[in-house]
């Protein structure tokens, strides 16, 4: 258990199909993050929240849109999604977005698969 | 260009046998995390390495963090299948985001 839950743990969805990934913590931290991890790819981030702030967006195409109505729940919208786009996604959640001793926890996952 | 890179990509070995695996980078870091990750599970933190030179035990795994503060090494003694798993190193260089490793996927057999 590290405090960080998501939900579903699986997703198959069409791709005309509208869904939502969900993730809370309880740890008190200022930053939460949602990160996808294709098969046999390095994790990639997809966007980063501090404080309620969208800080990044590494170039993530429109049909993934986060939410985040509070420090301990973010959310990632999810339309029109293609094939490629099947894979883990992991939130994420550290104390603070950045800087020195940056450690994060993560939840499970949400095994995502596009048909 | 990843900002940490990790070697061995793979590795796969029998149990009892001891193992290192390195996380280098070209960028100073404040401080290097390891994780291990299991088939479809989140990242677990192992631990958070800050002072150059400085050597953690966690039981059978001791890490490493350079002199420099630009690499870390993990090394296991007597490996167990149970160390099965995807190691990634983290760490957020000076004035940068948090970023992660390409990770060295283990594979211990019994």
């Amino acid at each position: 258990e590290t405090g960080v839950t998501q939900t579903p743990r699986h997703l198959v969805m069409g791709m005309t199909n509208k869904k939502s990934l969900k993730c809370e913590q309880h740890l008190g931290h200022n930053a939460m993050y949602w990160y996808k991890q294709s098969a046999k790819k390095p994790l990639e981030l997809m966007f980063v929240y501090s404080l309620e702030e969208r800080v990044e967006n590494n170039s993530v195409p429109s049909r993934f849109s986060p939410e985040c109505p509070n420090s301990s729940h973010l959310f990632l919208h999810l339309h029109t999604l293609q094939p490629e786009d099947s894979a883990l996604y992991l939130c994420a959640s550290s104390l603070y977005p950045g800087g020195e001793n940056t450690e994060a926890f993560f939840g499970q996952g949400t095994r995502l698969t596009v048909v | 260009t990843q900002l940490l890179e990790q070697s061995p990509q793979f590795l796969s070995i029998q149990e009892g046998e001891n193992l290192t695996v390195y996380c280098n980078s070209s960028s100073v870091f404040s401080s290097l995390q390891w994780y291990r990750q299991e088939p479809g599970e989140g990242p677990v933190l192992l631990v958070t390495v800050v002072t150059g030179g400085e050597v953690k035990k966690l039981k059978r795994l001791t890490f490493q963090f350079g002199d420099a503060r630009k690499d870390s090494s993990l090394h296991i003694t007597a490996a167990q299948p149970g160390d099965t798993g995807l190691y990634l190193c983290a760490g957020a260089p000076h004035g940068q985001n948090f970023v992660f490793g390409p990770g060295t996927r283990l594979s211990v057999l019994p």
